[in-house]
């Protein structure tokens, strides 16, 4: 059974940085694009970040861009999400999800939720 | 950027009714269009894939319909384990750009 669980999400004042986990477990982690996706409170859904199988590859969302990094850890079946410079405008549930290989999402956990105020 | 839209924003049904939800695509994504149901408190569900192909375990109430720039996601018969909050989703292959989700159609109760 294919699961994905979030981790790290907490209080952080602005400025701050935090640090996102997702484990995930049975399926083949590296075979797999993995995604972060985020939703502010009240709102939709947003794409945050995609990151390749073999961790190379590594994209953002403009409002994103140059303060987050994606990365991963196949050894560890375990996504991250490094977040520095947070904003209010940040506060939000991060999700991780699998990219099912066509860019659609077949697989989601249960979402960290990441608070920025002072 | 592909924008995208979906109408209308609530829709209130009474359970067994049919519920239809629009999605738009400001230019053709084809039939690369996923729809997601996605409740308070849990994770967001993959519901329909390619425009029309249901996900693995999705109830067959559950259809997707269009193609080029109109969608539709239709629940033949609502149940209460449906009521939720329903996005559409515009994706591309590898590798991504920006992959635009709707902003959302609240099913709820009439």
């Amino acid at each position: 059974e294919v699961q994905l669980l979030e981790s790290g999400g907490g209080l952080v004042q602005p400025g701050g940085s935090l640090r996102l986990s997702c484990a995930a477990s049975g399926f083949t982690f590296s075979d797999y694009v993995m995604i972060w996706v985020r939703q502010v409170p009240g709102k939709g859904l947003e794409w945050v970040s995609a990151i390749s199988g073999g961790g190379d590859s590594k994209y953002y969302a403009d409002p994103v861009k140059g303060r987050f990094t994606i990365s991963r850890d196949n050894s560890k079946n375990t996504l991250y999400l490094q977040m520095n410079s947070l904003r209010a405008e940040d506060t939000a549930v991060f999700y991780c999800a699998r990219d099912a290989r066509y860019g659609y999402y077949d697989y989601w956990g249960l979402g960290t939720l990441v608070t920025v105020s002072s | 950027e592909i924008l995208m839209t979906q109408s209308p924003a609530t829709l209130s049904v009474s359970p067994g009714e049919r519920a239809t939800l629009s999605c738009r695509a400001s230019q053709s994504v084809t039939s690369n269009l996923a729809w997601y149901q996605h409740k308070p408190g849990q994770a967001p569900r993959l519901l329909i894939y390619g425009a029309s192909t249901r996900a693995t375990d999705i109830p067959v109430r559950f259809s997707g319909s269009g193609s080029g720039t109109e969608f539709t996601l239709t629940i033949s018969s609502v149940q209460s384990e449906d009521f939720a909050v329903y996005y559409c989703q515009r994706y591309d292959h590898w590798p991504p750009g920006i992959f635009t989700f709707g902003p959302g159609t609240k099913v709820d109760i009439k």
